[in-house]
């Protein structure tokens, strides 16, 4: 079956401008997060969103959003990009989040280089 | 709160070599502990998990174990290949709370 998939995989923006990552779920999964990737901070949770419901939130400025739609594919947003935002941004799926066997699915990332 | 602690990488190794990655967790109650493997220009994907205590988990070779006592959960491979070269990443897990915790990833790098 199809795996997560993750849309732009690159992208480059300037300092201020916003910008909307995408995606899309295994086929059943219903639960979707999102991480941060950074070379200094490793991952860093962003978001969880099961049945368009954001069941928790990291440690991030509201300059980080997110949303999920009725077949479960995922959006976050970032607006007003800082340097700092540049990172390589994973979504990762499940069946349901909240188990204590909870395996992720990644997908391969969406790479951003704010300029 | 909760953390994760993984050796500082990189880890060099000979191929056939024995591996020990060292995590060590910090946490308020009992959550599942899990290896993450991610390969260059990939995602993670799960290596190998344990949900509790004295549990072993193992896959590809890879084994490690929930030490309750210690905190710590381990990664080992009695023989290295250079296809295992990889970010690993240590992580807990607990149910309800919808997030994983991640170490900060330790990469190995298996020379022929």
């Amino acid at each position: 079956k199809a795996g997560v998939t993750q849309t732009p995989r690159y992208l480059i923006k300037t300092r201020g401008q916003q910008v909307t990552l995408s995606c899309s779920p295994i086929s059943g999964h219903r639960s979707v997060s999102w991480y941060q990737q950074t070379p200094g901070q490793g991952l860093q949770f962003l978001f969880e969103y099961f049945s368009e419901t954001q069941r928790n939130k990291g440690n991030f400025p509201g300059r980080f959003s997110g949303r999920q739609f009725s077949n479960s594919r995922s959006e976050m947003n970032v607006s007003t990009l800082e340097l700092g935002d540049s990172a390589l941004y994973l979504c990762a799926s499940s069946l349901d989040g909240s188990s204590g066997a909870n395996v992720l699915t990644f997908g391969a990332g969406s790479r951003l280089t704010v300029l | 709160g909760d953390s994760v602690t993984q050796m500082e990488g990189p880890v060099t190794l000979s191929e056939e070599a024995f591996l020990t990655i060292n995590c060590t967790y910090t946490a308020t109650g009992y959550p599942s502990l899990f290896w993450y493997v991610q390969y260059p220009g990939e995602g993670l994907q799960l290596l190998l998990k344990a949900t509790k205590a004295d549990d072993k988990g193992s896959n590809k070779g890879f084994e490690a174990t929930y030490r309750k006592e210690t905190t710590s959960f381990h990664l080992e491979k009695g023989s290295v290949q250079v296809s295992d070269s990889a970010v690993y990443f240590c992580a807990l897990f607990y149910s309800g709370t919808y997030k994983y915790i991640f170490g900060t990833g330790t990469r190995l790098k298996v020379l022929a």
